[in-house]
């Protein structure tokens, strides 16, 4: 079974400095997907990032980027000139491919951004 | 826009009167999940539709029920809520393409009185 674990349920920093959120996985496969998803408070989740694990190079979007270690299982989200709407939590979530695009989630880091 | 619409956004019931909750996409896409999140925690899939294809989590209760009547549409059945059920329930889609992410509804709020 897949397991995602998130070891930072809450963090905080300051309104234009730079976050780093981490995830590590557990998985057999070889080829799979990781995301992180925001879910602003009473608000939907969206996606923020999508990696390809067979893809080495690290994606990014805008201020958002991933840092990708295949080997160590570690996949966190830099967060770069945070913005008070950065503020939510954020899931971390495995996918393998071939079920479904079934998600395993983690737990969950709760961020605040401190104006 | 194309979007994931969950109805209603808040929903009331008593301890073991059955509740439906309803949601629709407009992005035709094959697969649609539901899942339970309960407050600060991760949302906990219930079961998914491949198509018609119902997969059931293993440990989702037998109070939970759903229907997929065709593409567009999907329902959550509590069939007799407990105070434990109380939650945000969240609908998502996903095309059938591997590794193409999952688009989320709003939710839908149940309080069980």
């Amino acid at each position: 079974a897949q397991t995602v674990t998130q070891s930072q349920p809450e963090m905080s920093v300051q309104e234009a400095e730079t976050v780093t959120l981490s995830c590590t996985y557990d998985t057999s496969e070889s080829n799979y997907y990781l995301f992180w998803y925001k879910q602003p408070p009473s608000r939907q989740m969206i996606l923020v990032i999508r990696q390809e694990a067979y893809k080495q190079q690290n994606a990014t979007e805008n201020r958002f980027s991933v840092n990708f270690q295949k080997a160590a299982k570690s996949f966190s989200l830099k967060i770069s000139d945070s913005q008070l709407g950065d503020t939510a939590m954020y899931f971390c979530a495995f996918m393998k491919p071939n079920t479904g695009n079934q998600f395993y989630f983690g737990t969950g880091t709760s961020l605040t951004v401190i104006p | 826009d194309a979007m994931v619409i969950q109805n209603p956004r808040y929903q009331v019931t008593q301890f073991g009167k059955p509740v439906t909750l309803s949601c629709s996409q407009t992005l035709n896409h094959n697969v649609m999940y539901w899942y339970q999140q309960k407050s600060s925690q991760a949302p906990k899939l219930l079961f998914h539709y491949y198509d018609k294809d119902f997969n059931n989590e293993a440990d989702t209760p037998d109070n939970f029920q759903s229907r997929r009547p065709n593409t567009s549409f999907c329902f959550l059945d509590i069939r007799s809520p407990g105070l434990g059920d109380a939650a945000m329930y969240l609908c998502a889609t996903s095309s059938r393409r591997p590794g193409d992410e999952q688009f989320f509804g709003p939710g839908t709020r149940l309080t069980v009185l």
